[in-house]
């Protein structure tokens, strides 16, 4: 069983759909972190929360971390086809061992 | 980007074989990570690294052994390759744990046959 569980797995919308990602755990975490990866890439860091109840935002992504510090939502406002790739969350665990999520992977069509 | 160099970056190997993959950094970050990749797991830690010679079990460690006998080099290896461990492995680097961003290397396909 991963610490970080992330839903849903897959997810396909048309373009110009909104949509929510999430990450869970029964752990606290100091901090949380989004990853997204594309095809042949490492993964490449979106944005990391530090507060409990923080909420960030980068262009048409909203980030928030749960006022308890142990779940985080991602959340994609009209969707385009460049947002298409694989989102992981991902944590430091015990400070210096960095687990990730599931993954959720993301199609969207135009 | 940050300086991370996976080699080699593709390998065919047979069951029983021992292999060993090489991860290269340029950024002397303290902190260095081992993880595969597989469908529907997202990425599942290995084996880390804290500094030369301090390393420590991640959630997947039977059968990999890894080694830093300096800063810049991270070495993963597998004692006797089984078909399980087919897989994309990526190497990390982080500065100082906490909170930062952790760099990516272009990850190593590795297929047992």
């Amino acid at each position: 069983t991963q610490l970080l569980e992330q839903s849903p797995q897959f997810l396909s919308i048309q373009e110009g759909e909104n949509l929510t990602v999430y990450c869970n755990s029964s752990s606290v975490f100091s901090s949380l972190q989004w990853y997204r990866q594309e095809p042949g890439e490492g993964p490449v860091l979106l944005v990391t929360v530090v507060t409990g109840g923080e909420v960030k935002k980068l262009k048409r992504l909203t980030f928030q971390f749960g006022d308890a510090r142990k779940d985080s939502s991602l959340h994609i406002t009209a969707a385009q086809t460049g947002d298409t790739g694989l989102y992981l969350c991902a944590g430091y665990y015990n400070t210096d061992k960095l687990i990730f999520g599931t993954g959720t992977r993301l199609q969207v069509f135009p | 980007d940050a300086g991370i160099t996976q080699s080699p970056r593709h390998k065919v190997t047979e069951t029983g074989t021992p292999v060993t993959l090489r991860c290269h950094q340029t950024e002397n970050h303290r902190y260095m990570y081992w993880y595969r990749q597989d469908p529907g797991h997202g990425l599942r830690l290995i084996h880390y690294s804290y500094g030369v010679k301090d390393t420590d079990k991640g959630e997947v460690s039977d059968g990999y052994s890894v080694s830093r006998s300096k800063t810049e080099d991270f070495l993963l290896t597998l004692e006797s390759a089984t078909s399980s461990q087919t897989s994309v492995y990526f190497c990390a680097i982080s500065s100082l744990g906490g909170s930062t961003e952790a760099f990516f290397g272009q990850g190593t396909r590795l297929t047992v046959v």
